[in-house]
């Protein structure tokens, strides 16, 4: 079946440390995203990126980077410098612009 | 710029009664409109999508939506409700080729099915 795959499902971490979260596409989508959930604030965009070697910034995306070797993968790091890591991170895929998201199950990262 | 908003954060009705869920839209030209909906700590399921064609659109789990295009409206409805429709139900709108590709979502409606 395909599938958008997130892990670990859950993450804990030291404040201080950068922690890499992994996502991983099987649908040959050319477009991938990384968004951020907050209770109370819907989805917030990180990252996004429309083809592999290229990605561009969203509208929170400072003390975050990601990378797109691969058209299968687009990990998000999380590093010390974002000052409120803790949250639910979703991972998501599309095709053209008539077709709906495909999401992971997501990632909760909890850093104290 | 587009722009989503659901005016209810959240949504009470009891089960086997009617439900709506309220979306509606800004974007430049034709839009691309989504519904999604998510159960806690899982990823967001697409619903239903309007394109273009009928007014009506039929998705999964019994749900419906109707584009307005004067009222800039999309709203979610379900004839009657079940107590396992309980969840965060978000929309989303995309413009058509040419515009932005980036989907845009509203802040998420909770619906809450009393039994």
């Amino acid at each position: 079946d395909g599938g958008i795959t997130q892990s670990p499902k859950y993450l804990f971490r030291k404040e201080g440390q950068n922690v890499t979260l992994s996502c991983e596409q099987n649908l040959n989508h050319d477009a991938m995203y990384w968004y951020r959930q907050d209770p109370g604030q819907g989805l917030r965009l990180i990252y996004y990126s429309q083809i592999v070697n290229d990605f561009q910034k969203g509208d929170i995306a400072e003390g975050y980077s990601v990378s797109r070797e691969k058209k299968e993968s687009f990990p998000l790091t999380v590093t010390s410098a974002q000052k409120n890591p803790t949250a639910f991170y979703l991972c998501a895929s599309s095709g053209r612009s008539d077709s709906p998201l495909h999401f992971g199950n997501g990632t909760r990262l909890t850093v104290t | 710029a587009q722009s989503v908003a659901q005016p209810e954060d959240q949504v009470n009705v009891a089960e086997g009664n009617p439900l709506t869920v309220k979306c509606t839209y800004s974007v430049s030209g034709n839009p691309y409109l989504f519904w999604y909906v998510q159960y806690p700590n899982r990823g967001l399921q697409f619903l239903l999508k309007y394109i273009t064609g009928d007014n009506l659109v039929k998705g999964s789990y019994g749900f419906e939506a109707e584009f307005n295009k004067s009222q800039t409206s999309f709203h979610l409805k379900k004839p009657s409700a079940l107590v396992s429709d309980s969840a965060l139900y978000f929309c989303a709108v995309r413009e058509p080729p040419g515009g932005s590709y980036i989907p845009t979502f509203g802040r998420g409606t909770s619906l809450i099915v009393h039994p």
